[in-house]
């Protein structure tokens, strides 16, 4: 249980169009999704935190305009990366975290926990 | 603020123990965690401890955690060529975000 996928993998794009990254939960019911980026030999730094149905929360440096979530179920949420540029260039993670009710019993899955997707690496040129 | 911070490598003969350590400044996290991530690949969570708890062991795995000192390690028992990864650790405050470490490279030397 508690399977994340992203797509696509990765993506090369030229400078100045947009992107989008899907993130599924595809066994549970997610109330909250994550989305990171992670910059080649570091850690993963959080862009910003989006529940289902409402308004993305960035973190502090993160360009809204730039970095449009949506999350419109409660298994999808999508990151797109408008305008991109060679900057942009990164390996984008998100995560889920279960929705808390009786429907996500799925063995060794807990509520608060974060599930991760596979990550997608993003190529501006 | 919150600050997490490991060692950027570590190297182990396989069939010996390995230990990745991490502190963190924050003493108000609710749980700290310790993910593994493969090249190019998500993070896989590998177990968690709950503040309050000062050892947690599943399988070849041992959480350490020392709130005095604000120090948390794993222990990786009978290390193998497939643990090599880089490791993780994590904390986060109730349900809110994580704050990741820096991730340590574990080598495993044949």
């Amino acid at each position: 249980g508690a399977v994340v996928s992203q797509h696509p993998s990765w993506v090369i794009c030229k400078s100045g169009t947009s992107v989008k990254i899907e993130c599924r939960s595809l066994d549970f019911q997610a109330t909250t999704m994550f989305w990171y980026r992670q910059f080649p030999k570091q850690s993963l730094m959080l862009m910003a935190t989006s529940n289902e149905g409402s308004k993305a929360t960035y973190e502090q440096g993160v360009e809204k305009d730039k970095f449009l979530i949506n999350h419109a179920s409660l298994t999808l949420s999508t990151l797109t990366v408008t305008s991109a540029h060679p900057e942009d260039s990164s390996f984008y993670i998100c995560s889920a975290r279960p929705y808390p009710h009786a429907g996500n019993g799925l063995a060794g899955v807990y509520n608060y926990e974060q599930y991760f997707g596979p990550g997608t690496r993003l190529t501006v040129t | 603020g919150e600050d997490v911070e490991q060692s950027l490598f570590l190297s182990v003969r396989e069939g010996d123990s390995s230990v990745i350590n991490c502190t963190y400044t924050d003493s108000s996290s609710t749980y700290l965690y310790w993910y593994k991530q493969e090249p190019g690949a998500g993070l896989q969570l590998l177990t968690y401890i709950f503040s309050n708890m000062d050892m947690k062991q599943d399988q070849r795995l041992t959480v350490l955690l020392n709130k005095k000192d604000k120090h948390l390690s794993l222990r990786i028992a009978d290390t193998q060529t497939g643990d090599s990864a880089i490791y993780f650790c994590a904390e986060s405050f109730g349900n809110e975000k994580l704050t990741f470490g820096t991730g340590t490279r574990l080598t495993i030397i044949p």
